[in-house]
This record gives C-alpha cells, structure tokens and sequence, in this order.
C-alpha cells in the first residue's frame, strides 16, 4: 500500500541553525501538506502546496519557513534559523485528486528538537 | 473562540465498554468532519469521515454528525486494547485547511 515517508525520523539541532525535513508523498498525488505538533498540542496546519506554488499558508509559516519540490518527489520544509520553539513533530501529507477528495495521507513525522 | 475544540481526556475504559468521543466547532462553513487516530510516534490516519450532518457507520465505529448543535462524535463499540490511542477530530471546508481538535487518549484496559 502506498505511504507518505519522511526523513529523518528524529532531527535535534542547535537554536539558529538552518534544517531541512524532508518528504516523499504518495506518488501520484498532487496536493502536498506540512503540519506540525507541539507536544501535547493540537496538530496545525503550516501550509499547502499545489502545481509548484504555496496554495494557502498559516500564521505560523512565517519568512523563516520555506517548502520546495526540488524533483518529481520529494517536498521539502526548511527552516532557516531555529529557535527553541520550533522544537515538534512535523507531519507531511498528501492528497490526491480523486476518491474522497479531502483525504489527507500523513506521514509518520519528522521529531525535531532545538537545543 | 478556537475553530475546533475538542477534550483532551485522557480517558481510561475497559475493554468491552462503550466509547463517545466529542467535539465542538464554531465555523459553520466546515462540510466535511474526520476523525484520525493517531498511535505513538505515529502520524494521524483516517478512521473516517462524515459529509455535513449524519451519521456513519463502519464496523464497531460510528460518527455522528450534528450542524445544527456544531457537534461531532465518534461512538466505539465493544472497545479492544488496539483502540488505545489518540483520537483526532478534523474538519474542513472543502478546498481549504485542515483544522483539527487538541486529540483524546483513550486507554483500553484488558
């Protein structure tokens, strides 16, 4: 059965530094999704990503988060200067075109934690 | 006032009970209600899914779906020790974001 994976599984990383998570979403899919999970916390939407652009972002994407699809597929989030806060679960997801429509396919999360 | 909400337990039953897990939104544009479960170190997975009010059912799941209340369940019959995890409701309007409620633990004792 086809799955969303995501390296690496664990990400610890010193405040200020630049990390890049990465995604391969299901294969056929075209609609492309970051979230995240402070622990404890809600899961949030970061942000959506369609035909090559950013569809739809939250408050929370600010200038320091950025997503690429840098190939036919991997998706990728980068952030550029951690801060403590950053520290969470990061999910991907995709979405494809047909079927239910809105079923999201999550990946099993990328932990980064900022020292 | 938070879009979704929803408590985050944890709840503790024992194998067999009857399970309700709740939440309450505020946004009447939401059409389609889901609800993931999510075990540890997982990320969330489709249970199922609701269009606008009704309810469904699938196997020892039920969802239920109330517009008028702006309140959804998830009813878990006969539950197993496999059931333990936590529970997210999610809503959305279609061609938007994904909101989610804060997610239940549920613990089913043998």
């Amino acid at each position: 059965e086809p799955e969303v994976t995501q390296t690496p599984s664990h990400q610890v990383t010193q405040m200020g530094q630049e990390v890049i998570l990465r995604c391969v979403p299901i294969s056929n899919h075209l609609y492309f999704y970051w979230y995240r999970q402070i622990l404890g916390q809600k899961v949030e939407f970061l942000v959506s990503f369609y035909n090559n652009e950013i569809s739809e972002k939250s408050e929370i994407f600010d200038d320091q988060f950025s997503v690429e699809r840098p190939d036919g597929s991997n998706f990728t989030l980068k952030i550029r200067s951690t801060k403590l806060e950053d520290s969470a679960m990061y999910f991907c997801a995709s979405k494809g075109s047909g079927g239910f429509g809105n079923e999201q396919f999550f990946g099993p999360g990328t932990r980064l934690t900022v020292l | 006032q938070k879009e979704v909400e929803q408590d985050p337990g944890p709840l503790s039953v024992p194998e067999g009970a009857i399970v309700s897990l709740n939440c309450t939104y505020s946004n009447s544009a939401f059409q389609y209600f889901m609800w993931y479960r999510q075990y540890s170190r997982k990320g969330p997975e489709l249970l199922m899914y609701t269009y606008s009010s009704g309810n469904k059912e699938d196997g020892r799941f039920t969802a239920q779906v109330d517009k008028s209340s702006k309140y959804i369940s998830l009813f878990i019959r006969d539950s197993q020790p496999s059931d333990s995890a936590t529970y997210l409701c999610a809503m959305v309007v279609p061609g938007n974001q994904f909101y989610f409620g804060t997610g239940t633990s549920l613990t089913v004792i043998p």
